[in-house]
């Protein structure tokens, strides 16, 4: 149980573009998605937490109107990245955490985004 | 702020070999402390946890114990096999968020 899906797994977008990537929980239902983000040899880094029905919460020295995440249902939340830019190419991963009392964060398999 | 550091990889080990990833951390408070691994194109899993001092995390013959005198969390595994080729990360729980170490790549040889 507690799958974590990302769609898509690879996405190539040219510069100026925007694009969106989506996570869902398959079999449970997310109170708060987080999303990361990952560069080569490095550690994830946080991006932002979001609760369905409410605005996402930034980390600081992360552009909320670049990087507009959208938790609209308990299953599914979105980033899009907005006019990307070739230093926006990374890897982003999200992940989920169901009710109350649970602590334990479940990861989807990631995206890789190249900005060209 | 909080930080996680965790020993550079790759680790390349033959089958059946004792393993050790070191992990230490920093932090203000007593946070709870993870291991996650990643396999080939797939997300990260959590391995073990321990949420105070002297805690042991177990799973998979992997465990790992809560230092709190010398802010460590070491992964170990006695005997480790080909199927335990991965990343693993060290982590810690800091209000609710989870900082990561940078993750230790580990390649086992038959």
């Amino acid at each position: 149980g507690a799958v974590v899906s990302q769609h898509p797994s690879r996405v190539i977008c040219k510069s100026g573009t925007s694009v969106k990537i989506e996570c869902r929980s398959l079999d449970f239902q997310a109170t708060t998605m987080f999303w990361y983000r990952q560069f080569p040899k490095q550690s994830l880094m946080l991006m932002a937490t979001s609760n369905e029905g409410s605005k996402a919460t930034y980390e600081q020295g992360v552009e909320k109107d670049k990087f507009l995440i959208n938790h609209a249902s308990l299953t599914l939340s979105t980033l899009t990245v907005t006019s990307a830019h070739p230093e926006d190419s990374s890897f982003y991963i999200c992940s989920a955490r169901g009710g109350s009392g649970t602590y334990e964060q479940y990861f989807g398999p990631g995206t890789r985004l190249t900005v060209t | 702020g909080d930080s996680v550091t965790q020993m550079e990889g790759p680790v390349t080990l033959s089958e059946e070999a004792f393993l050790t990833i070191n992990c230490t951390y920093t932090a203000t408070g007593y946070p709870s402390l993870f291991w996650y691994v990643q396999y080939p194109g797939e997300g990260l899993q959590l391995l073990l946890k321990a949420t105070k001092a002297d805690d042991k995390g177990s799973n998979k013959g992997f465990e790992a114990t809560y230092r709190k005198e010398t802010t460590s969390f070491h992964l170990e595994k006695g005997s480790v096999q080909v199927s335990d080729s991965a990343v693993y990360f060290c982590a810690l729980s800091d209000e609710n968020k989870l900082i990561f170490g940078t993750g230790t790549r580990l390649q086992v040889f038959p």
